[in-house]
């Protein structure tokens, strides 16, 4: 069994929709779960983070982690064409801190 | 600030052959580290520098994979021989702090192909 997994799509929306991407992780030991946004021929950058459970609202994107049931949300509203990319989950604990990642989820909003 | 520089951006070469990557993190950046990112899936943590020592080389190919980080800034990552299984996007990251690690920037990534 992976550490984390994540659908990998791909998911296609209209613009304007209401996107929800989901990842579950296994390993107990993780506090920070973060989600990356990775467009094509891009390296990864850092979207938002919470640490331990609860919600997270910056803009039109809401994470949020479940830690009893070992999953983690990101909600994107009102999505725009140019959110078109693959998101990654990740998660990291803090003895290794060393970031595990989802195998992304690719999406694509059509205008 | 710039960012995560990489070169180069682009590789081909044939198994049994070697290789070497270049990264250069954001200035006073102390953490660093590098990735490989096989097609459809996220990036692998293969090696993890606090300034110039390692810190996490758990999952590092030690018998073909090598890495170093000289002076604490620059870093190269080896690959001797390659294998087909090689082929896969290589990013180096960079932190400021590894207590924020979270928080990491990637550098565009090296493509390799291995035929």
């Amino acid at each position: 069994q992976k550490e984390v997994e994540q659908d990998p799509g791909p998911l296609s929306v209209p613009e304007g929709a209401i996107v929800s991407l989901n990842c579950t992780y296994s390993n107990s030991a993780f506090q920070y779960f973060m989600w990356y946004r990775q467009y094509s021929r891009k390296g990864p950058e850092l979207l938002m983070y919470t640490y331990s459970s609860g919600n997270k609202e910056d803009g039109r994107f809401t994470a949020q982690v479940d830690k009893s049931s070992k999953y983690i949300s990101l909600f994107i509203r009102d999505s725009q064409p140019s959110d078109s990319a693959t998101y990654l989950c990740a998660t990291m604990d803090t003895g290794r801190r060393a970031l595990t990642f989802g195998s992304g989820t690719r999406l694509q909003v059509q205008p | 600030e710039a960012g995560v520089a990489q070169s180069p951006r682009y590789k081909i070469i044939e198994k049994r052959q070697s290789v070497a990557f270049w990264c250069n993190p954001i200035s006073g950046h102390a953490t660093l580290y590098w990735y490989q990112q096989i097609l459809g899936q996220g990036p692998k943590l293969l090696i993890q520098f606090q300034n110039n020592g390692v810190v996490d080389d758990s999952q590092l190919p030690k018998d073909r994979f090598s890495a170093e980080r000289l002076k604490g800034v620059d870093s190269t990552l080896k690959i001797q021989p390659a294998k087909l299984e090689d082929s896969a996007v290589y990013l180096c990251a960079s932190s400021l702090v590894r207590t924020v690690s979270y928080e990491q920037y990637f550098g565009p990534g090296t493509r390799l192909t291995v035929t």
